[in-house]
């Protein structure tokens, strides 16, 4: 059984540019959360994708956006890349009432 | 202000030595308390879920606790292996979205 995966691993971007992060979740779940995690710190909430819509958002602007497609993958799209952008990001899937799991994310440099 | 705190940042180990790390949460509505390991540069790997206080939880040498504030997660007899980053986070309004303290990183020696 598949866990979640993601990619790219890494991924290095200039300033301005835009980023599109790909994410399969676990088999049979069908809810897909996206965090980002800065060095040092704990993963923060960036949004939730459940049937196709966005569900809930966190703290962040309106330059971060996603989508989840019908067979419940989905992406995480950032524009006009700053360099406080650079993370890891994380991908979870959850099915209602059970643990997250997570992906081995994607590290975002931005130059 | 939903918060989720962990203490100590940092935590070095002999092997052998047993230790608490402690989450501290102030949350409305908990649906659940959550324990992941993570090692550097790879996402989090899920340790323990927790719904209500008084419930503990126990995978080899870790022992997860919780009461209406707080929840430990004891390491006994650590190992080298056990070396890793340990986050807690809390779920309210809806499981996939959580709450992260910044988390604790243990180092055990030889």
């Amino acid at each position: 059984d598949a866990g979640v995966t993601q990619s790219p691993t890494h991924l290095i971007k200039t300033r301005g540019q835009q980023v599109t992060l790909r994410c399969s979740p676990k088999s049979g779940h069908d809810t897909v959360s996206w965090y980002q995690q800065a060095l040092g710190q704990g993963p923060q909430f960036i949004f939730q994708y459940y049937e196709e819509e966005e569900r809930q958002r966190g703290n962040f602007p309106d330059r971060f956006s996603g989508h989840q497609f019908p067979n419940y993958s989905s992406e995480l799209n950032v524009n006009a890349l700053l360099l406080g952008d650079s993370a890891l990001y994380l991908c979870a899937s959850t099915l209602q009432g059970e643990e997250a799991f997570f992906g081995q994310g994607t590290r975002l440099t931005v130059v | 202000e939903d918060q989720v705190t962990q203490s100590p940042e940092a935590l070095r180990l002999q092997e052998g030595e047993s230790s608490s790390l402690n989450c501290s949460y102030t949350v409305s509505g908990l649906r659940g308390l959550f324990w992941y390991r993570q090692d550097p540069g790879k996402g989090p790997e899920f340790l323990f879920t927790l719904y209500s206080a008084g419930e503990e939880k126990e995978k080899e040498r870790l022992k997860a606790t919780l009461t209406k504030k707080e929840s430990f997660l004891h390491i006994t007899a650590p190992k080298p292996e056990d070396s890793a980053t340990y986050l807690c986070a809390s779920a309210t309004d809806s499981w996939g979205k959580l709450q992260f303290g910044a988390g604790t990183q243990v180092v055990v020696t030889p």
